[in-house]
């Protein structure tokens, strides 16, 4: 049984690109939650998905944004994107919305 | 901000227990204490939770005190595996409304030969 598949594994950008990310949830899991973790620090949540919505938000800005396919799988999309947002991106999958998270090994993205 | 407070590093040698501590002073009634670990470059893997009972699970012991004021992570039988930073996260019980996991620095646990 598949768990959470993200893809790319790395990706290099330049300041000012757009980046898209994607994430598989696991098996049987609806939901969908995307956390940005820097280097040294916890992750952060970015945001939720959930019947093709975004339900919750953490403190990201507009440049961030996503999507959720009717097979449940989602995508990041960061745009204008700048030297801060360098970052291991993480996906995490739950069988609705107040389940338990199973994590993906992320995408790591650097911006130069 | 992480309503949790760990130490930065801690080491421990195979084949010992290792105890990792977590203090968590203002949670609620309905918070649940919920433990991570990450392993280098991969995302974050559940360990165990609990409100105020202590819990054991394969892969450890979850020991949260009376007062529900701190909590300690036991692994009893620590392996060079289990090297990684661990968080130990406070969460409203599934369904209550919250969706987001609040993770801290965590504690990194280096298990030395």
């Amino acid at each position: 049984d598949a768990g959470v598949t993200q893809s790319p594994t790395h990706l290099i950008k330049t300041r000012g690109q757009q980046v898209t990310l994607r994430c598989s949830p696991k098996s049987g899991h609806d939901t969908v939650s995307w956390y940005q973790q820097a280097l040294g620090q916890g992750p952060q949540f970015i945001f939720q998905y959930y019947e093709e919505e975004e339900r919750q938000r953490g403190n990201f800005p507009d440049r961030f944004s996503g999507h959720q396919f009717p097979n449940y799988s989602s995508e990041l999309n960061v745009n204008a994107l700048l030297l801060g947002d360098s970052a291991l991106y993480l996906c995490a999958s739950t069988p609705g919305r107040f389940g338990g998270y199973t994590f993906g090994s992320g995408t790591r993205l650097t911006v130069v | 901000d992480a309503k949790t407070t760990q130490p930065p590093s801690m080491d421990c040698a195979e084949g010992r227990a290792a105890n990792l501590p977590c203090n968590h002073s203002t949670i609620s009634g309905n918070e649940y204490v919920y433990w991570y670990r990450q392993i280098h470059s991969q995302g974050p893997q559940y360990i165990i939770h609990g409100l105020k009972n202590n819990e054991t699970n394969e892969m450890a012991s979850l020991i949260i005190t009376e007062d529900r004021k701190s909590s300690t992570l036991i692994l009893p039988h620590a392996t060079l595996r289990d090297t990684a930073v661990y968080y130990c996260i406070v969460r409203v019980e599934p369904g209550a409304g919250s969706y987001q996991l609040t993770f801290g620095k965590g504690t990194k646990l280096s298990v030395i030969p």
